[in-house]
Parts: structure tokens; C-alpha cells; sequence
């Protein structure tokens, strides 16, 4: 199946500090989500992102569809104690229905 | 609205036993999905359905049925259990095709 590439996999911060994380594939998307995950729970849509080069914020949150359309970025400002979490990122091709999931970014904040 | 939601939270199955996983959604999205989340793997989609009474394979089908007979209902079928089985299980739900989905709190599974 397809394989998007998160990085970093784990991230061990202090509060306050930015975060900068990316997915990348070897196909093309036409389609960038970006989710969070907290323990016990079903990751929740943070930022959907629909063209190459698009710059989209939700708050402290800022995500970017990468210009190749292979790869996208999030980037978290500022951070805080209930950050901490997993991001996923998801791309869908432009044929078919099907996303796929990258493999998550483990993020630890230290007060 | 509940949004999506996944009952059981939380299940014990042994080899060969049958069970099937439900889902329901409120929010009269067309598009639903199954997935199941291993540790190190990320999500891998399992089944999707674009409509009532319109189902397809995802990247890892085999093992499981589905079928949409509502709108709102999405079940999920194990046939006959087995250890590979043992994961987490979202249900996702989206109003149209490439929209953010809306998941459920997942259902743990173990098969011994």
C-alpha cells in the first residue's frame, strides 16, 4: 500500500518551544489532513489542506501542502501541555476515495 | 449531535469466534470507513462506502465484511476471529469524498 513518511517520529519538547514536523510520499495528492490523536481516543481533524502550495492556520497551528505535492508540514507555535499528542498526517491521489494515513508524530511537552 | 459512533469500546474474541463491530453516524455523511490502527503502522483502511448500499475494499480487506444498508449505519464483520486481528478500529465518516473525516472513539480488540 501506500507509505507516507512522517517525521520526526517521536519529539520530546519544552513548553513554549515551535514544533515543526512533515509527511512525504512518493505520489502525488491532491488532498492534505492533518490530525491529532490523544490517548483512548479518534484522531480529530486539525487542518485540511486542497492546493499545492496553500498555507492554512487554525490558531497556534499552521500546515503547508509542499509545492511538489509530495509532501506537506505542520507547524505548531508556542507550545503548550495539551499539545502533547500524536499528528497524522493523510493524503488522498486524485483517483479514488481511499486516504491514506502516515505513520504519526509522537509529541511530548515538557512543562 | 453524537457525530460517529463505535460500539464496542472494548472486546475479547477467542480464535475462530464471529463478531461484528457497529457504527453509526448522525450527521448524514455519504462517505464512511473502517480503519484499524496498529502500533508503528498508522491507520490502514480496511473497508469504505460512498453511499448506501455501495461498499469497497480498502488496503487491508481481507477477514472482514461490511455492508450499508442506512445512511447512517456502517458495521463492521469479523468472519472467523484470529490474533493478526487484534488492534484498535476506527469508524470515520465525511460529508463528501476528500472532506476531513469525523471519527469514533475506536473499538480495542483482542483475539486470544
Amino acid at each position: 500500500g501506500q507509505q507516507l513518511n512522517q517525521s520526526p517520529q517521536s519529539m520530546f519538547i519544552q513548553e513554549g518551544e515551535d514544533v515543526s514536523m512533515n509527511c512525504t510520499s512518493s505520489s502525488i495528492f491532491n488532498t492534505w489532513l492533518w490530525y491529532k490523536q490523544d490517548p483512548g481516543e479518534g484522531p480529530v481533524l486539525l487542518i485540511a489542506l486542497y492546493k499545492a502550495g496553500e498555507l492554512t492556520s487554525n490558531g497556534r497551528l499552521t500546515a503547508q501542502f509542499g509545492i511538489t505535492r509530495k509532501d506537506s508540514f505542520l507547524n505548531i507555535s508556542a507550545s503548550i501541555p495539551s499539545d502533547v499528542g500524536i499528528y497524522f498526517c493523510a493524503g488522498q491521489r486524485n483517483t479514488g476515495n481511499q486516504f491514506y494515513f502516515g505513520t504519526g508524530t509522537s509529541l511530548t511537552v515538557i512543562p | 449531535n453524537a457525530g460517529v459512533t463505535q460500539t464496542p469500546k472494548f472486546q475479547v474474541l477467542k480464535t475462530g469466534q464471529s463478531m461484528t463491530l457497529q457504527c453509526a453516524q448522525d450527521m448524514n455523511h455519504e462517505y464512511m470507513s473502517w480503519y484499524r490502527q496498529d502500533p508503528g503502522m498508522g491507520l490502514r483502511l480496511i473497508h469504505y462506502s460512498v453511499g448506501a448500499g455501495i461498499t469497497d475494499q480498502g488496503e487491508v480487506p481481507n477477514g472482514y465484511n461490511v455492508s450499508r444498508s442506512t445512511t447512517e449505519d456502517f458495521p463492521l464483520r469479523l468472519l472467523s476471529a484470529a490474533p493478526s486481528q487484534t488492534s484498535v478500529y476506527f469508524c470515520a465518516s465525511s460529508y463528501r469524498v476528500g472532506g476531513g473525516y469525523t471519527f469514533g472513539s475506536g473499538t480495542r480488540l483482542t483475539v486470544v
